[in-house]
């Protein structure tokens, strides 16, 4: 029954080695977001596709990318991980419309660790 | 640029009331959250109010809103083992705008 899954739960990479982290999700949702959160820290919106208008925050460093082939998959690319970049990565998706259309619905995210 | 806050911790006895408290900066904000995050989980939308609203129920769950103060509360009744996690305070314009999370309440309840 799971609704946003993200695989993998956990992924240790290199420093420098680029990693992808992917989302899915089976409630055909024309938004997909990816946020970052550190511990103790709130999540932080890194980027979101609308349909597939793709839409960068300012402040999202260049090293991370994102690809949306098709509604149901988003992926999130790190070209060069550093050791800041180790956080939780959590998916989120919505729908666009009016009262209960604009809860997100999160994935359990993917923890990533920099070695 | 926006901004919300909460308190880090906040620590209850089973059976009493908990109140989790959010300050926000943004006027334009349409939408007010609350979201649960369990260890090891994402998170999980538990409520959210509009802004013309100053008061939702729902089951153990009571979210006041002072939009003059930018304040909004979020109350859970008979506090339970299973309530302990962290609690996000969040705001949005809508629609698929960029929602806002404040740093989080971790909540602890004590049995």
């Amino acid at each position: 029954d799971a609704m946003v899954i993200q695989n993998p739960r956990y992924q240790v990479t290199q420093f420098g080695k680029p990693v992808t982290l992917s989302c899915s999700q089976t409630l055909n949702h024309n938004v997909m977001y990816w946020y970052q959160q550190k511990s103790s820290q709130a999540p932080k919106l890194l980027f979101h596709y609308y349909d597939k208008d793709f839409n960068n925050e300012a402040d999202t460093p260049d090293n991370f990318q994102s690809r949306r082939p098709n509604t149901s998959f988003c992926f999130l690319d790190i070209r060069s991980p550093g050791l800041g970049d180790a956080a939780m990565y959590l998916c989120a998706t919505s729908r666009e419309g009016a009262g209960d259309d604009y809860e997100q619905y999160f994935g359990p995210g993917t923890r990533l660790t920099v070695t | 640029g926006e901004d919300v806050e909460q308190s880090l911790f906040l620590s209850v006895r089973e059976g009493d009331s908990s109140v989790i408290n959010c300050t926000y900066t943004d006027s334009s904000s349409t939408y007010l959250y609350w979201y649960k995050q369990e260890p090891g989980a994402g998170l999980q939308l538990l409520t959210y109010i509009f802004s013309n609203m100053d008061m939702k129920q729902d089951q153990r769950l009571t979210v006041l809103l002072n939009k003059k103060d930018k304040h909004l509360s979020l109350r859970i009744a008979d506090t339970q083992t299973g309530d302990s996690a962290i609690y996000f305070c969040a705001e949005s314009e809508g629609g698929y705008q960029k929602v806002t999370f404040g740093t989080g309440t971790k909540l602890q309840v004590i049995p």
